[in-house]
């Protein structure tokens, strides 16, 4: 299993951009990158995937470098309701079996 | 369109007793998914299903059991309780591989004395 690291917590301003890395090192060639946001007394609620080079969405842009052993969510201009947990995920499947694992989460906390 | 959805929401049980959770999608999605989430700890896989009939161990599937009862419902069985099983769980689903991204239900809260 890829194992994945992320910064525990990070604190931004209103209207700044927020860079969110996450470490996984043993990512294997299958292996997709997921992120998902969550609010509390919530479930997760999925942000944007990737498998390399950038990919940007209405919400998120996800960056993974060519050796793919990171990446890193960008969240453009957050506001308060940006705050939240983020989860990286690895995750692929292979003749039905499923390798998953969530990083432990990292604290965003906005700041007016 | 309700999504998945979970239940009970919350549920206090003493040590040995037993209960099943229940989550139910209607994505018409293949596969499904039991997590735990723990202060500090992430979300941890216990079982999926990739596939109706199909079900295989993750991260964390001791003390529990899973039954894939159709396309739709995806059951989470606790047989004797511990004070370790203390944790949210969350059902998930997704149209196909692990890879795919997965929509989640709101979670059952879950204290055992």
């Amino acid at each position: 299993l890829a194992k994945t690291t992320q910064p525990i917590s990070m604190d931004s301003y209103e209207g700044q951009e927020v860079n969110i890395t996450c470490s996984h090192n043993n990512i294997a060639t299958n292996d997709y990158i997921t992120w998902y946001q969550q609010f509390p007394s919530q479930g997760p609620r999925f942000i944007i995937q990737g498998y390399k080079t950038k990919v940007t969405n209405e919400v998120a842009s996800l960056f993974i470098p060519a050796d793919r052993k990171s990446s890193t969510l960008s969240l453009p201009r957050v506001s308060l309701s940006d705050t939240a947990v983020y989860y990286c995920l690895v995750g692929s499947s292979g003749a039905g079996s499923y390798q998953l694992t969530f990083g432990k989460g990292t604290k965003l906390s906005v700041i007016p | 369109n309700a999504g998945v959805t979970q239940t009970p929401k919350f549920q206090v049980l003493k040590t040995g007793q037993s209960m099943t959770l229940q989550c139910a999608q209607d994505m018409n999605h293949n596969s499904m998914y039991w997590y735990r989430q723990d202060p500090g700890m992430g979300l941890r896989l216990i079982y999926y299903s990739a596939s109706e009939g199909t079900t295989d161990k993750g991260e964390v599937p001791n003390g529990y059991n899973v039954s894939r009862l159709n396309k739709r419902e995806f059951s989470l069985r606790l047989e004797s309780a511990a004070p370790s099983q203390t944790s949210v769980y969350f059902c998930a689903s997704s149209g196909g591989g692990g890879g795919e991204d997965q929509y989640f239900g709101p979670g059952t809260r879950l204290l055992v004395l």
